[in-house]
């Protein structure tokens, strides 16, 4: 069965602090990684990765996958209160036409930046 | 304005009524996407559509059924064979099939 786990489910940090959250999956025939942020309702997409340890960056939030260990990492520097959110993990399969079904979420991490 | 509109917010239906769940975009896309998410739990893939007149079952489509007449609306019906119904419904959609997906808003339904 595939499955996307992501770690730690919570995590309380202080403004400032650099913190890194982690995914790790077990998916039939993968195709690509993508990370969300989650306020309060939609997810927000941050990244998707594809290639085996080439960095995406996006301001103070980074992202790196590595398809040999089956596990990708999110980077958030210097952090803020709004970055105070869950952040979700999802997986694309390849499907039998060689196209991509829909995407497979890991359970999040709540992340709570305190001032 | 271009994005993801889903109707209404909220829902409220008592048990053994089925209840249709509204999702339409402007964005031109072509793949559409059904998730449900309960507390403390990621998002399940309900249903998804790379193409009109075509739709293929997610992980957890038992319950539910959908429609793709047209390109920008996907709606989502929850039967009362689904065991489970109260959850918070999110549609999305992409460009195509792999692409990042746009959520929607989501639809809150309650069934008591």
């Amino acid at each position: 069965e595939d499955k996307v786990v992501q770690s730690p489910l919570s995590l309380v940090v202080h403004e400032g602090d650099t913190v890194t959250l982690n995914c790790s999956y077990e998916v039939t025939n993968f195709r690509s990684l993508l990370w969300y942020k989650q306020e309060k309702k939609a997810p927000t997409f941050l990244f998707m990765l594809t290639s085996s340890g080439i960095e995406k960056k996006s301001g103070r939030l980074s992202s790196i996958l590595d398809k040999k260990e089956l596990f990708s990492i999110l980077n958030i520097t210097a952090t803020q209160t709004g970055d105070s959110a869950v952040y979700l993990c999802a997986v694309y399969r390849v499907d039998s036409g060689g196209g991509a079904d829909g995407l497979t979420f890991g359970k999040g991490t709540h992340l709570i930046i305190q001032p | 304005d271009g994005g993801i509109t889903q109707s209404p917010k909220y829902l409220f239906r008592k048990e053994g009524q089925n209840v249709t769940l509204s999702c339409e975009q402007n964005l031109n896309h072509d793949a559409m996407y059904w998730y449900r998410q309960d507390p403390g739990q990621g998002l399940r893939l309900i249903y998804y559509s790379q193409i009109v007149n075509d739709f293929q079952k997610g992980d957890i489509a038992e319950g539910y059924s959908v429609s793709r007449e047209k390109k920008e609306s996907f709606p989502l019906t929850v039967t009362s064979a689904q065991k489970n119904p109260t959850a918070f419904y999110l549609c999305a959609s992409s460009p195509g099939q792999g692409d990042e997906q746009y959520f929607g808003p989501g639809t809150r339904l309650t069934v008591t």
